[in-house]
């Protein structure tokens, strides 16, 4: 069936190291992947989203590439800092509107 | 703030018993998203609608339902509550509902079945 897997589960990173989390999906119409923060309590917020024809995207701190043969994209955020701790869900949508979500990662950086 | 509103904030219900989620999407938005997120089930789409008509179906339930109204808000709801239901309920809205629109989440309704 249709799914995205979301690798790791929990992250634990000092501050200023790099934090990369990966997402694998099934579905090979899908053709749109975002990426969204969930503070503690808060509501999902997009961070970054990338298409099908572009490979990889940048925006200050957070990248996030794709590669479409191997089904697999990944978010990188660098310099990490405190505030960047959250839960952070990847999800792969096709052309329909159809949207499927990784389970999350908890981000947890260390001063 | 997202422009996303979501009434109520907090529900308690009993099993078995039935409830209506109700979302204003954002200011010139035509398209509503609704969303279960529980604690060992993350984040799961449920269902989609664009200016009055469904769109996309994700994992809703039979005995869940949703319809979305001319003036563009949009209902979910929940009957034959089971304890499993329990959840944060968000609504989502874009402006045309392509697949690569950004999605502007609402603050949520938590839901409590005791």
């Amino acid at each position: 069936g249709e799914n995205v897997e979301q690798h790791p589960s929990t992250l634990s990173v000092q501050e200023g190291d790099s934090a990369v989390i990966k997402c694998t999906y099934s579905d090979s119409a899908s053709n749109y992947f975002p990426w969204y923060k969930q503070e503690l309590g808060k509501r999902p917020q997009l961070i970054i989203d990338i298409r099908s024809n572009v490979g990889e995207k940048k925006d200050q701190r957070i990248a996030v590439t794709l590669n479409k043969t191997a089904k697999h994209f990944s978010l990188h955020i660098t310099e990490t800092q405190p505030e960047d701790s959250a839960v952070y869900f990847c999800a792969a949508a096709d052309s329909w509107g159809k949207f499927q979500f990784g389970a999350g990662t908890q981000v947890v950086v260390t001063p | 703030d997202s422009g996303v509103t979501q009434t109520p904030k907090h529900l308690i219900t009993a099993t078995g018993q039935r409830v209506t989620l109700r979302c204003s999407p954002r200011s010139g938005d035509l398209s509503v998203y609704w969303y279960q997120q529980s604690l060992d089930q993350g984040l799961q789409f449920l269902i989609q609608y664009y200016n009055g008509e469904e769109r996309a179906k994700g994992n809703i339930l039979e005995r869940f339902s949703a319809q979305q109204f001319p003036d563009l808000h949009s209902e979910l709801n929940l009957s034959s509550l089971e304890l499993g239901d329990s959840a944060l309920y968000f609504c989502a809205s874009s402006e045309t509902g392509m697949n690569q629109e950004t999605q502007y989440f609402g603050p949520g309704t938590r839901l409590l079945v005791l």
